[in-house]
């Protein structure tokens, strides 16, 4: 039971901007960065963005991201085919003094 | 480059215990939080818990009476033990070292544990 709520799923044709949503609570989100990680089939998820809006060496700046109160945003502009993927928000959590992850947005590139 | 390599028993019979092994190439092993994840099939990821190089752990609630996160800091190498396993624990579990406790930027290849009489 994820108290990160992102859409199931979310889609756009290449070339389009698209954003995926992810709401909390001020246990988490109000209180500490927001992560994002893109999980490709039937590989280990991969670090996109920390601390809310920080892209790692290596993720094209085609991907960011932004909080605002208990919400954070993940935009992907110019979307390309290798983009369909799963994307997962998460946020340490204060009330279960770990991690706590989103159910995870399933991208698909029309 | 770190990399983080990951071993264990896939096919479990329910009440044993699940045993991984996660160890930790190139990097140092101290300043992080060593970590394990799970993703049951088709869901979501769910955080199990996280060790430092010490020993200090911490656990998910929801599983901390089944789990023991320990390491081997001369071996640079982190293990899992969650006893008592159901069906219900069936899931590819990751290991992955955590950067300021909350973000993940090395992950291990996962594990398929499949928990089955």
């Amino acid at each position: 039971q994820s108290v990160l709520t992102q859409p199931p799923s979310a889609s756009g044709t290449s070339g389009q901007r698209v954003t995926i949503s992810c709401s909390g609570g001020t246990s988490n989100i109000g209180n500490n960065p927001v992560n994002w990680y893109q999980q490709l089939p039937r590989t280990a998820p991969k670090l996109l963005i920390y601390d809310n809006n920080q892209r790692p060496s290596g993720v094209p700046d085609r991907f960011s991201g932004s909080k605002s109160g208990t919400s954070a945003s993940l935009a992907i502009s110019g979307l390309q085919s290798e983009d369909e993927a799963d994307y997962y928000c998460a946020a340490w959590d204060e009330r279960l003094n770990g991690v706590l992850f989103g159910g995870g947005t399933k991208l698909t590139v029309l | 480059q770190v990399q983080l390599q990951q071993w264990g028993a896939g096919l479990l019979k329910p009440s044993e215990t699940l045993s991984l092994t996660c160890a930790v190439y190139g990097g140092s092993f101290r300043g992080y939080y060593w970590t394990w994840i799970r993703q049951s099939p088709g869901k979501g990821l769910e955080w199990i818990g996280e060790i430092n190089h010490s020993g200090s752990a911490n656990y998910n609630p929801s599983l901390k009476s089944r789990v023991t996160i320990s390491v081997e800091t001369s071996k640079k190498q982190f293990s899992l033990k969650l006893t008592s396993v159901t069906a219900a624990d069936t899931a590819v579990y990751y290991c992955a070292r955590a950067v300021v406790i909350d973000y993940f930027d090395n992950w291990g290849q996962g594990t398929l544990v499949t928990v089955s009489s």
